[in-house]
């Protein structure tokens, strides 16, 4: 069974960097799994932010990818997601999620539990 | 970006009833690559369908995805008390992105 955590700092402050990490168990990395972040501000819809295959090979959402680094680390069996430049409007429970294989890439399968981080002075 | 559109916004129904929720998609979904999700509070979201129709492993029988092109539906055949939750849907044949959610709440 594919489990997934979060981890990363709850509060950033506004122009900074929000910085997570999600760590893999019971899978590898090395799949041919993507794998992604998908956020969801309080009381809003989910919004998929982008993703990474482990080649290092990279998908962004256009409306964030100039503010989104994506990367992976093999040897920890975890990818990592940098958001730049944060307003208010970033404050989010942030998840990680592995995506399915082969035709249905794209849709998320396992989720982590997600991490609330708030931007804030 | 393919803007995806839920209703009703909140379903209020009694256990053993059938809960009927649609996504409309402003253009056609791409091989129809739709999925279905369940989210309950402080919970991540699970996956229901995808494919518009097929099931994910685990998923009961009592869940059922239809639909093409720019219209779909999740069908809940009968409403158990654990099926009370927020219920999106999502495309992912161009981008990623979801609906705003359908609430089903007990009546």
């Amino acid at each position: 069974q594919v489990q997934l955590q979060e981890s990363g700092p709850g509060l950033v402050k506004p122009s900074g960097t929000l910085s997570l990490t999600c760590a893999i168990s019971g899978g590898s990395i090395r799949s041919s799994n993507w794998w992604s972040w998908v956020r969801q501000p309080p009381g809003k819809r989910l919004e998929w932010i982008g993703e990474i295959h482990h080649s290092g090979n990279t998908n962004h959402n256009p409306s964030l990818k100039s503010r989104v680094t994506i990367s992976v680390d093999k040897s920890k069996n975890q990818f990592s997601l940098k958001l730049s430049s944060v307003t208010a409007a970033d404050t989010a429970v942030y998840y990680c999620a592995r995506e399915m294989d082969g035709f249905n890439w794209g849709c998320f399968d396992y989720w982590g539990q997600g991490t609330l981080v708030t931007v804030s002075s | 970006e393919i803007v995806l559109t839920q209703s009703p916004g909140t379903l209020s129904l009694s256990p053993g009833e059938r809960a009927t929720l649609s996504c409309r998609a402003r253009q056609t979904v791409n091989s129809n690559y739709l999925a279905w999700y369940q989210q309950k509070p402080g919970q991540a979201p699970r996956l229901l369908i995808y494919g518009a129709s097929s099931r994910a492993t685990g998923i009961p029988d009592r869940f059922s995805g239809s639909g093409s092109g720019t219209d779909f539906a999740l069908t809940i055949s009968r409403l158990e008390p654990e099926d009370f939750a927020v219920y999106y849907c999502q495309q992912y044949g161009n981008s990623r992105t979801f609906g705003q959610g359908t609430k089903v709440e007990i009546k």
